[in-house]
């Protein structure tokens, strides 16, 4: 079955620079997600889209953007890195409304390294 | 404010015996609640939830989990561990019970670690 598809999977910057981190969801997947999860530490949710509007928001810095295209993909774009960036990037999907609506699938992660 | 808590860094079993990873939620309105595993350097797996229903819940790899209400508790089990299933696994409810689209809350994780 096809899974959530992250792109890249490693990424290296420097401070002050931009990312773009790019999330396919699951096919007929309508609801993406993001969570930042920090080296030893618990996944945290940063933003959601449903239908290509913001859903939610959470601890996403205001450095950080995203959105959510007319084939579902999204991407969030993260300006003026710093160190503190560094961490694994997780993308999940879920179809709102539909048969196991309520369980989000994730992608293997974006690892970001800010130098 | 929808949190769950996994009292235990760290679990040590040995192969072949009954697993038991703890996981206690705080909730307000119904809780749903998952559990994921996490292996190094992978994404999160999804294992198994409670939404509603029968409190023992089956899922992937032979785990289950008991719901119980009266101890606010959501604990993960397997009845005979296996070395592969060294894993980080973490419990996590979602923050917005009434919206299906709502984020998932996660505990801190729990390391399992199962010696041959």
């Amino acid at each position: 079955a096809a899974g959530v598809i992250q792109s890249p999977r490693h990424l290296i910057k420097e401070k002050r620079e931009t990312a773009t981190l790019k999330c396919y969801p699951i096919p007929r997947h309508d609801t993406v997600y993001w969570y930042q999860q920090g080296p030893g530490q618990d996944p945290q949710f940063l933003i959601s889209f449903y239908e290509k509007m913001q859903s939610d928001k959470g601890s996403i810095p205001d450095r950080f953007s995203a959105q959510q295209f007319s084939d579902y993909h999204s991407e969030l774009n993260m300006s003026s890195l710093e160190l503190g960036d560094s961490a694994l990037y997780f993308c999940a999907s879920t179809l709102t409304g539909g048969v196991g609506t309520d369980t989000q699938y994730f992608g293997p992660g974006t690892r970001l390294t800010v130098l | 404010a929808q949190s769950v808590a996994q009292p235990e860094d760290q679990v040590n079993v040995a192969e072949g015996n009954p697993l038991t990873v703890k996981c206690t939620y705080s909730v307000s309105g119904n809780p749903y609640l998952f559990w994921y595993v996490q292996y190094p350097n992978r994404g999160l797996q999804f294992l198994l939830k409670y939404i509603t229903g029968d409190n023992l819940v089956k899922g992937s790899y032979g785990f289950e989990a008991e719901f119980n209400k009266s101890q606010t508790s959501f604990h993960l089990k397997k009845p005979s561990a296996l070395v592969s299933d060294s894993a980080l696994y973490f419990c996590a409810v979602r923050g917005l019970p009434e919206r299906s689209q709502g984020n998932l809350i996660f505990g801190k994780g729990t390391k399992l670690s199962v010696k041959p």
